[in-house]
Order: structure tokens, then sequence, then C-alpha cells
């Protein structure tokens, strides 16, 4: 969906690396979040965010960090990147009301080596 | 705990016949249920939910969802299957407290043939 912007669409990087994966929307939706697939695992949480002072982790966070620097913009580092991070990431983003839908993004690649 | 399983990998059906891709779920309370559609190399596009009411959805491109409380399923379906129906398929479950995340299933790829 043009509305949930992901950059970049794929990386290759090496092991201990530092990487950003950003994300931007023009929704006007408060909350944003990010999320990896990995083959037979679903989609599963690493971050979300209910607005810029308001961060929380997911169910697998540990190595990742984030930030929301602006409303529409929330980013996803991987301060040292390793294999098992590969995967493909995506950001998604909703409002607040009680049974808002996620809209996602078109995912970002990532190949640790 | 939540959480929300998909017990086929794969559902191969052939053009123009019905098809159901099976969910179910356990969390506590009253769940919102989703179901999302991944089409190769692109993000994961919203087809339909449950919120409250009718147990019988409608949604995107002509399919549908049947909750059923008793039996704790959200299972997808539609009546005449397209060969560009075939798709990787998510459920994806969330309570009615405010946190708003969503737990998925593994996903279901669905295949028609022509």
């Amino acid at each position: 969906d043009a509305d949930v912007t992901q950059t970049p669409r794929n990386r290759i990087t090496k092991t201990g690396k530092r990487i950003m994966l950003e994300c931007s929307q023009t929704k006007g939706h408060d909350r944003m979040y990010w999320y990896r697939q990995d083959p037979g695992l679903g989609l599963r949480l690493i971050y979300y965010s209910f607005d810029v002072k308001d961060i929380n982790k997911g169910e697998i966070s540990d190595g990742y960090s984030v930030s929301r620097q602006a409303q529409a913009k929330f980013s996803l580092s991987l301060e040292s990147a390793i294999p098992n991070q590969t995967a493909l990431y995506f950001c998604a983003t909703s409002d607040s009301r009680g049974a808002s839908t996620q809209y996602f993004g078109p995912g970002t690649r990532l190949t640790v080596t | 705990a939540q959480s929300v399983a998909q017990p086929e990998d794969q559902v191969n059906v052939a053009e123009g016949n019905p098809l159901t891709v099976k969910c179910t779920y356990s969390v506590s309370g009253n769940p919102y249920l989703f179901w999302y559609v991944q089409y190769p190399n692109r993000g994961l596009q919203f087809l339909l939910k449950y919120i409250t009411g009718d147990n019988l959805v409608k949604g995107s491109y002509g399919f549908e969802a049947e909750f059923n409380k008793s039996q704790t399923s959200f299972h997808l379906k539609k009546p005449s299957a397209l060969v560009s129906d075939s798709a990787l398929y998510f459920c994806a479950v969330r309570d009615r407290s405010n946190t708003g995340k969503l737990i998925f299933g593994q996903g279901t790829t669905l295949q028609v043939k022509p």
C-alpha cells in the first residue's frame, strides 16, 4: 500500500554491521508496528509505538531497537546484525480505535551474511 | 496466552470450486479476528475482520469468513476460486484490550489450479 512505505526494499549486509530500516506513513495513524516474517512462523511483533513518546517491546525485541522520529516515521535498527535476523520485515500502522485494522507496508527483505 | 492456528500449510483447489482456509484461535474474552492475504513480493493486504454481530463477514475479492464461537474458529471461504486467488493467507487475532497487538497464524498457501 502506497500509504505505508519502507526503505530499503532489499538489503544484504554482513554480520556485525549496524543497519536501519525505515518506515513512513501518510495515513495519519497514531500507532505503528514492526514485524518480522519467517517461513512457517507467520509474523511476529518486534516493537510497537502508540505515539512519539510511547514505545513498547513486542515478543521478539532482543537484538533490535526502534525510534519514533515523528508521528509518520518509525525506524527499526539492528545494532549488530546476525545471520538469524535474515527475514522479511514489515511495518504496519493503525489508528487507535477499538477494532482498528493494521495496514502494512511492502516489506524489506534483509539478508545477513 | 493468545494463539492462532492454521492447521494446513497448503490448500489446493481447482478453479471454480469452493475454497476454505481454516483458522482456530485461543484468546480470553471476545476477540477481534482478521484475515490478510500476501501475494508474492508484496506486503499483507487486509481482506476482512470480525468485530461483533453477524457471524458471517464479507470482505474483499468475494471472500467471506464465518465466526464460530463454540468451535473458536474463523474459517475463510469463497464460493468459486480463481487462479488469481493463489497466495499466502494469514489469520490473526487480537483481544479487546487497548494494546492493539495482533497475533498471527503461520500462514496457509492457497494454490488454485486451472
